[in-house]
């Protein structure tokens, strides 16, 4: 079975500084995967995706993703962090015939002024 | 374009009650997924449908069920509301299947159900 780990629950960076969130997946075969954030009280929207190709993908607000297969990880980075990226963000997974995500259990960031 | 939309923003339920969830998906979608989200169990995988048929269930008790309108729109049904079933449920529009294997799950805002 396909899961989702996020190791971190919680993590705190002040504005400006650098982030990585990790991500890493378990699937037997080519995984695709996605990040997704969650602002309180609203929806998910979608930051990246990878399905194939080149590994280093880029995504909406400045984040980016790194697909590495050895490591069985898609840890998402941004180089400064701005106080409006504090939200939950989710690490997903979809096996491809029955289209369902699979998601992590969230990191909550939050942004230090 | 308007996206996702979902009806009603918050639904008050006791317990033993039925609970129906509304969803209306991206113009030109074909394809409704139900997520749901609750404290402590993180985002879970309900229900798909497409063209108005199932097509795939996650690992939910028959009381969750739900149906695929001719105009694509969709409802989620809970039956004998449980406390546990107390939580955000989220519903995801695509365009269908036969486009491509898969293509971007596009989310409402979600209907908060509190169950009493």
């Amino acid at each position: 079975a396909q899961s989702v780990t996020q190791p971190d629950i919680h993590i705190t960076v002040s504005e400006g500084a650098s982030l990585e969130l990790r991500c890493n997946y378990s699937y037997g075969a080519t995984p695709y995967l996605f990040w997704y954030v969650q602002s309180p009280g609203q929806g998910l929207q979608l930051l990246l995706k990878y399905f194939s190709g080149d590994t280093l993908v880029q995504g909406i607000k400045g984040f980016e993703a790194e697909f590495k297969r050895s490591q069985s990880s898609f840890n998402l980075r941004k180089p400064s962090v701005h106080w409006s990226d504090a939200a939950e963000y989710f690490c997903a997974v979809v096996r491809g015939s029955a289209r369902q995500l699979t998601f992590g259990s969230g990191t909550q960031l939050t942004v230090l002024p | 374009e308007a996206g996702v939309t979902q009806s009603p923003t918050h639904l008050i339920k006791t317990r033993g009650q039925q609970a129906t969830l509304r969803c209306s998906p991206i113009s030109g979608h074909t394809s409704v997924y139900w997520y749901q989200q609750a404290l402590g169990l993180g985002l879970q995988f309900l229900l798909w449908y497409d063209e108005g048929e199932e097509r795939n269930r996650g690992n939910f008790p028959p009381r969750f069920s739900g149906r695929q309108f001719p105009n694509y729109s969709s409802e989620l049904n809970v039956n004998a509301l449980e406390l546990e079933d107390s939580a955000l449920y989220l519903c995801a529009s695509s365009s269908g299947p036969r486009e491509r294997w898969y293509n971007e799950q596009f989310f409402g805002p979600g209907t908060r159900l509190t169950v009493l």
